[in-house]
């Protein structure tokens, strides 16, 4: 069956617009997770939902930032005012329950912020 | 402080050698410690998790509860096992995001 898929996949952006960025889930998974990878650095975890309730948003990094989800479905993440440190790959993950479930993870969205 | 160190950011071996890509964990608790790859245009992917205590494609990783260390290990590298490899924890509450470490790239040569 189809993975989990991402748009755009790629996304250049101006300092200070708007991007959303879009994650479908394996058909089926419950829980749904964004993270991010700036350059040289490990994935940062940013937001977490079970169905389309989002239990842990702690990795926000600021109010600039939210994510939505329908039901059980695609979410989407939304970056307000965009600076030039946002700049990284967004990761979508999906797995079929909350815990110990096994992750998997899109293609990514590359951002870039001039 | 929940933490997953990869001391290494690039590791150089030649085909047939032993391989071992180090991982240091902090965690307060007992949590699940996976493996990741992502080879070269490919989205990243489970290579194994501990609890399966199970060899994909040659490679094994023990969890040392005492050392809070999950090591990457394979006896002989292949040409085709170069890429990024993360190390990664998980609590053991519902919905836990993975932790990652900053990878390390593996690079086999002929």
């Amino acid at each position: 069956g189809a993975g989990v898929s991402q748009s755009p996949s790629n996304k250049v952006t101006e300092k200070g617009k708007d991007v959303e960025l879009r994650c479908d889930p394996i058909s089926g998974h419950t829980a749904l997770y964004w993270y991010r990878q700036r350059l040289g650095q490990g994935l940062e975890f940013l937001i977490y939902f079970q169905g389309n309730s989002a239990p842990d948003k702690s990795g926000l990094p600021s109010d600039r930032f939210s994510a939505e989800r329908t039901g059980e479905s695609v979410s989407t993440l939304t970056i307000q005012r965009t600076q030039q440190e946002d700049s990284a790959v967004y990761l979508c993950a999906s797995s079929l329950s909350g815990w110990g479930g096994t992750q998997y993870f899109g293609p990514g969205t590359r951002l870039t912020v001039l | 402080a929940q933490r997953v160190t990869q001391p290494e950011k690039l590791l150089s071996v030649f085909k047939g050698a032993p391989v071992e890509l180090k991982c240091n964990y902090s965690y307060s608790g007992s949590p699940e410690l996976f493996w990741y790859v992502q080879y070269s245009r490919q989205r990243l992917q489970l290579l194994l998790r501990h609890i399966s205590r199970e060899s994909i494609k040659g490679f094994t990783a023990d969890l040392n509860k005492g050392e809070t260390s999950f090591h990457l290990k394979k006896p002989f590298a292949q040409e085709e096992d170069s890429a990024m490899y993360y190390c990664a924890l998980s609590g053991h509450q519902a919905g836990t995001a993975l932790i990652f470490g900053k990878g390390t790239t593996l690079s086999v040569s002929s």
